[in-house]
């Protein structure tokens, strides 16, 4: 059983189109974050959620819209999309604990055109 | 605030080669830093962590010591494999912090 699963894995798209990447997690954990990862490797928390209310809400822009329905689940909805969102999404939960392990999806390759 | 640097690759190795890949931190108090390793087209995956000074995450043949005079974790394989390019991520996650601050990581190719 996958821990952290997301899809779609892969997502091609027109600009100005409005998308949605799905995340579930069958860990038991109570805190799940999105993570972007552009083309350069480089990786940036998004957002992160604790039971359900929003705990990090780093400088995005405001197109990109989390919405968590239980402790299981983090969907990421993105509006508009643009060129530059081209990237790949990942999706992590952790126990609510600095120091522990945040397990990570297998991510979601988005490619707007 | 939290930040990690790690060396700039890309590395090219042969096989059996000695691999080591700097990573220093940047944090207040006693973080935890961890190694994730990524694939070709796959995600993340944790490698090893060590979550106080002097720990040893070990992994897979990889190991890395958390020092906290030097404010390094550097990884290290004594002999690598085909198997073992990835792309390769310093993390650590603060006291207070419940996020993970990724360094830029490092691509290894290992030829045979």
């Amino acid at each position: 059983d996958t821990a952290v699963s997301q899809t779609p894995k892969y997502l091609v798209t027109q600009m100005g189109n409005d998308k949605s990447i799905k995340c579930e997690q069958n860990l038991g954990h109570d805190t799940m974050y999105w993570y972007k990862q552009d083309s350069k490797k480089f990786l940036k928390i998004m957002f992160s959620y604790n039971n359900k209310e929003l705990i990090i809400n780093e400088t995005v822009p405001n197109r990109f819209s989390p919405k968590s329905p239980d402790k299981a689940h983090l969907n990421l909805h993105i509006n508009s999309l643009e060129l530059g969102d081209s990237a790949v999404y990942f999706c992590a939960s952790s126990r609510t604990s600095s120091g522990n392990t945040i397990y990570f999806g297998e991510g979601s390759w988005l490619t707007v055109v | 605030g939290n930040s990690v640097t790690q060396m700039e690759g890309p590395v090219t190795l042969s096989e059996e080669a000695f691999l080591t890949i700097n990573c220093t931190y940047t944090a207040t108090g006693y973080p935890s830093l961890f190694w994730y390793v990524q694939y070709p087209g796959e995600g993340l995956q944790l490698l090893l962590k060590a979550t106080k000074a002097d720990d040893k995450g070990s992994n897979k043949g990889f190991e890395a010591t958390y020092r906290k005079e030097t404010t390094s974790f550097h990884l290290e394989k004594g002999s690598v494999q085909v198997s073992d390019s990835a792309v390769y991520f310093c993390a650590l996650s603060g006291p207070n912090d419940y996020k993970l601050s990724f360094g830029a990581g490092t691509t290894v190719t290992v030829r045979a």
